[in-house]
């Protein structure tokens, strides 16, 4: 069975924090993607990151960085320096035959 | 280039009425996906679209809830009955490869 846990409901920081999301999955497949998203307070979801299951080279764009475990079945989201804008619910996704999502890290930075 | 749109953005409507919620991929995905988030609750896998076929309507969760995309374009999702646990975002996605394409959802409360 395929499964996203994102065990963080919330997580309330003060800007210029870093704060790491976490994302734990489970698949029998040997090849599938793993996705974050970003769903500001307008509702739309935003695309940040696809990586594969054969590239497990962390990836950094700004202040996001995405740090891919397999031995942990793990793709964990770091925030460096956080910021107001970053308030945001963050979900992380699994494709394998479909795409599934986790339940959602609700962040909120505070000024 | 337009996005996936959605229409209606809101609706509000009684327990036992019928609501169609319509979907515009963009021009050219043939892969269109309905997904539905209940407050807190993971973003759900409904069902998924190739050109006019469904390809996987695993996550329909009952007969009440009824999909088309005539031609292979547009999809529209329609809830008849709805009930109350019906409520929630439903976002439509289209895809072209590994990019999904999400559309701004419709928020749909059942009183």
């Amino acid at each position: 069975a395929q499964k996203v846990t994102q065990a963080q409901t919330e997580i309330s920081v003060v800007e210029k924090e870093d704060v790491t999301l976490d994302c734990v999955y489970e698949t029998r497949d040997t090849t599938y993607y793993l996705f974050w998203y970003k769903q500001p307070p307008s509702g739309e979801l935003v695309f940040l990151i696809r990586r594969n299951s054969f590239d497990e080279q962390n990836e950094i764009s700004g202040r996001y960085s995405w740090n891919f475990q397999k031995s942990t079945s793990s793709f964990n989201f770091t925030i460096t320096a956080s910021q107001v804008v970053d308030s945001a619910v963050y979900f992380c996704a699994l494709l394998t035959d479909k795409l599934i999502f986790g339940t959602g890290t609700r962040l909120q930075v505070f000024p | 280039e337009a996005g996936v749109t959605q229409f209606p953005s809101h609706s509000v409507i009684e327990k036992g009425q019928t609501v169609t919620l319509r979907c515009d991929p963009i021009s050219g995905h043939d892969n269109l996906y309905w997904y539905r988030r209940v407050m807190g609750k993971e973003i759900k896998f409904l069902l998924h679209f190739v050109k006019e076929s469904k390809q996987d309507e695993s996550g329909m969760p009952n007969n009440r809830f009824l999909a088309e995309r005539t031609g292979g374009t547009y999809s529209t999702l329609k809830v008849q009955p709805a009930e109350l646990e019906d409520s929630g975002v439903y976002f439509c996605a289209s895809s072209l490869g590994l990019v999904f394409y999400f559309g701004p959802g419709t928020r749909l409360t059942v009183t």
